[in-house]
């Protein structure tokens, strides 16, 4: 079956630590983004790459890190210096061929921080 | 920078009756809008999109939008809702070409039998 996936579906993490959350998709599509989900706050955009070896901050990347190395996946990692990680995060692609399209959504991931 | 807002933070319903959320963006320029929803535990889905056109657009389970430019709105409604409707539902916008979609901060609805 096509479709994102996120793992791990559940982390817990110590403060002080880096962890990296992993989203990897086989729908061929070139654009992959990272999105954070608090209660009450909506989705908040933390990084975007729309090819492969290039990515773009988003809203709220301070504390974060992505690459691209192959289209397929997109790795985020939440750094020490995110000062509030606990948080459900949230991975998407979408195609960029035929013009503007809608994004479609992993099941997520999230995050505990100790 | 684009932002949409969504009034109402928590909705509660009785079954069938009749369901209008609220979305309005600021962006003076072409805009892609969505609705989405999030099930309990289940990931985000798209209910329904406007691109061009029609202003008037259906989606799945029943759901429609109407795009009315003047207001900058795009809202949400649904003529009769049921308990399976409980759920987060999200509005989102694309401004002109950019490839990042913003998020409002979404509604929760709870339909009660």
């Amino acid at each position: 079956d096509g479709g994102i996936t996120q793992s791990p579906k559940y982390l817990f993490r110590k403060e002080g630590q880096n962890v990296t959350l992993s989203c990897e998709q086989n729908l061929n599509h070139d654009a992959m983004y990272w999105y954070r989900q608090d209660p009450g706050q909506g989705l908040r955009l933390i990084y975007y790459s729309q090819i492969v070896n290039d990515f773009q901050k988003g809203d709220i990347a301070e504390g974060y890190s992505v690459s691209r190395e192959k289209k397929e996946s997109f790795p985020l990692t939440v750094t020490s210096a995110q000062k509030n990680p606990t948080a459900f995060y949230l991975c998407a692609s979408r195609g960029l061929a035929g013009g503007p399209g809608e994004l479609f959504f992993g099941e997520g991931s999230r995050l505990t921080v100790l | 920078a684009q932002s949409v807002s969504q009034h109402n933070h928590h909705v509660i319903l009785s079954e069938a009756a009749s369901l209008e959320l609220g979305c309005n963006y600021s962006y003076g320029g072409t805009v892609n809008l969505f609705w989405y929803v999030q099930y309990p535990g289940q990931h985000l889905q798209l209910l329904l999109k406007y691109f061009s056109g029609d202003p008037l657009v259906k989606g799945i389970k029943g759901f429609e939008a109407e795009f009315i430019k003047s207001k900058f709105s795009f809202n949400l409604r649904k003529p009769s809702v049921q308990w399976s409707d409980t759920a987060e539902y999200f509005c989102a916008v694309r401004a002109g070409t950019a490839s990042k979609l913003t998020f409002g901060t979404g509604t929760r609805l709870q339909v009660t039998l």
